[in-house]
């Protein structure tokens, strides 16, 4: 199977711009994870989506949100951009399903520069 | 809420001396515990995982137990190899209902020749 796919590897933001980030899910996954990893922070739960739903939501503002497709490919979107959300996203997918836990697989992620 | 602490790096070794790499957990319920590793400019590779106290996950020459009794999942390695450089990070998830994971700041391993 093809692993996680993120698109695009790259990006430079300025501040106040948005950006949209793209995740492809290993195929049959269902859920899948966005992570911010910073050097200072290190790496920060940002939102798991699961069948098209939010399921949970880690601690940051309002300017991150994200959606599921029905193909269960996901995007994340900052709004509002600052320098301190420069960081590595990374995407993760997993075949969770509501009543057990499973390995989350990893993608490449997005490098995103705001200057 | 769940949290993870390891040992900070960085540690450097000799090619094929023992590694062990720290790992406590604090976590309510029954979590899943992991071990994955970041090359530089890449994404997180899993390691190894164990699901329920006494599991032991193994990979690649890598080992580690979970142990309920310390709520540790120390990582292990008999003899390292200069391809094991790179960052560690010990992480949980599960228990009370929650599937993201929670990751330990991680410890980068450089293997000298």
């Amino acid at each position: 199977k093809a692993g996680v796919t993120q698109t695009p590897r790259y990006l430079i933001k300025t501040r106040g711009q948005q950006v949209t980030l793209s995740c492809s899910p290993i195929s049959g996954h269902r859920s899948v994870s966005w992570y911010q990893q910073t050097p200072g922070q290190g790496l920060q739960f940002l939102f798991e989506y699961f069948s098209e739903t939010q399921r949970n939501k880690g601690n940051f503002p309002g300017r991150f949100s994200g959606r599921q497709f029905s193909n269960s490919r996901s995007e994340m979107n900052v709004s509002t951009l600052e320098l301190g959300d420069s960081a590595l996203y990374l995407c993760a997918s997993s075949d969770i399903d509501v009543t057990s836990t499973d390995t989350q697989y990893f993608g490449p992620g997005t490098r995103l520069t705001v200057l | 809420g769940n949290s993870v602490t390891q040992m900070e790096g960085p540690v450097t070794l000799s090619e094929e001396a023992f590694l062990t790499i720290n790992c406590t957990y604090t976590a309510t319920g029954y979590p899943s515990l992991f071990w994955y590793v970041q090359y530089p400019g890449e994404g997180l590779q899993l390691l190894l995982k164990a699901t329920k106290a006494d599991d032991k996950g193994s990979n690649k020459g890598f080992e580690a137990t979970y142990r309920k009794e310390t709520t540790s999942f120390h990582l292990e390695k008999g003899s390292v190899q200069v391809s094991d450089s790179a960052v560690y990070f010990c992480a949980l998830s599960g228990g009370a209902g929650s599937y993201q994971l929670t990751f330990g700041k991680g410890t980068k391993l450089s293997v000298i020749p």
